[in-house]
């Protein structure tokens, strides 16, 4: 079992352009998660899809899109990258009441 | 608003100190308490609380929940320069609901 994989490790952008965040798990997690974590303010909840098809709002979602593709795979759209969204991107998976489980992290820079 | 506060939000010991980590927390439909251990990559999982007075441990570390007063103590006895790191806590308000975490305790162990 790989886990959760995310897809790049790091990522450069300039002002404007676009990216998108892959991520996937083999766990067979009904629930996905897309977090950023900045210094001092812990991890905050972007996007999450509870199940296959549905996805909702978490507590910073301005600037990003999601699609819950599979099962498996929960991607994260930055449509118009700004520095305020250089961050660390961090996927995680769950299933019911049990513990998430968070991917390796992508480490994003916006010049 | 659901909320989590951790406390201190950093701290110095040497090894061999015993250490005491808060965290006290304002949420509806409280179902779960977890606290995570994160150092330089993606936040691995510690323990899972839901009943109040229960303690959890592993190894050197353990944590009890109190939920009339809302909060939780994570203790790490016999420090070792491997302990540090930032403790997170977070805070499943449903069953299969996002996490709401707190900031963090960045935890620094010296030789």
């Amino acid at each position: 079992n790989a886990g959760v994989t995310q897809t790049p490790k790091f990522q450069v952008l300039k002002t404007g352009q676009s990216m998108t965040l892959q991520c996937a798990q083999d766990m067979n997690h009904n629930s996905m998660y897309w977090y950023r974590q900045d210094p001092g303010m812990g991890l905050r909840l972007i996007y999450y899809s509870a199940s296959e098809g549905t996805t909702d709002k978490g507590e910073v979602p301005n600037g990003y899109n999601v699609s819950r593709l599979n099962k498996r795979e929960f991607s994260l759209r930055l449509e118009s990258a700004a520095p305020s969204q250089t961050s660390v991107y961090f996927c995680a998976s769950r299933v019911a009441d049990y513990e998430q489980y968070f991917g390796p992290g992508t480490r994003l820079t916006v010049t | 608003e659901d909320k989590v506060v951790q406390s201190p939000l950093s701290l110095v010991v040497h090894e061999g100190d015993t250490v005491t980590l808060n965290c006290s927390y304002e949420v509806t439909n409280f179902r779960s308490l977890l606290w995570y251990k994160q150092e330089k990559k993606a936040p691995t999982f510690l323990f899972m609380l839901t009943s109040s007075g229960i303690e959890k441990k592993s190894g050197r570390l353990s944590s009890i929940l109190d939920k009339k007063e809302l909060f939780s103590i994570l203790n790490i006895t016999a420090t070792q320069t491997g302990d540090s790191a930032i403790y997170l806590c977070a805070v499943s308000p449903l069953v299969w609901g996002k996490l709401q975490f707190g900031a963090g305790t960045q935890v620094v162990v010296t030789p």
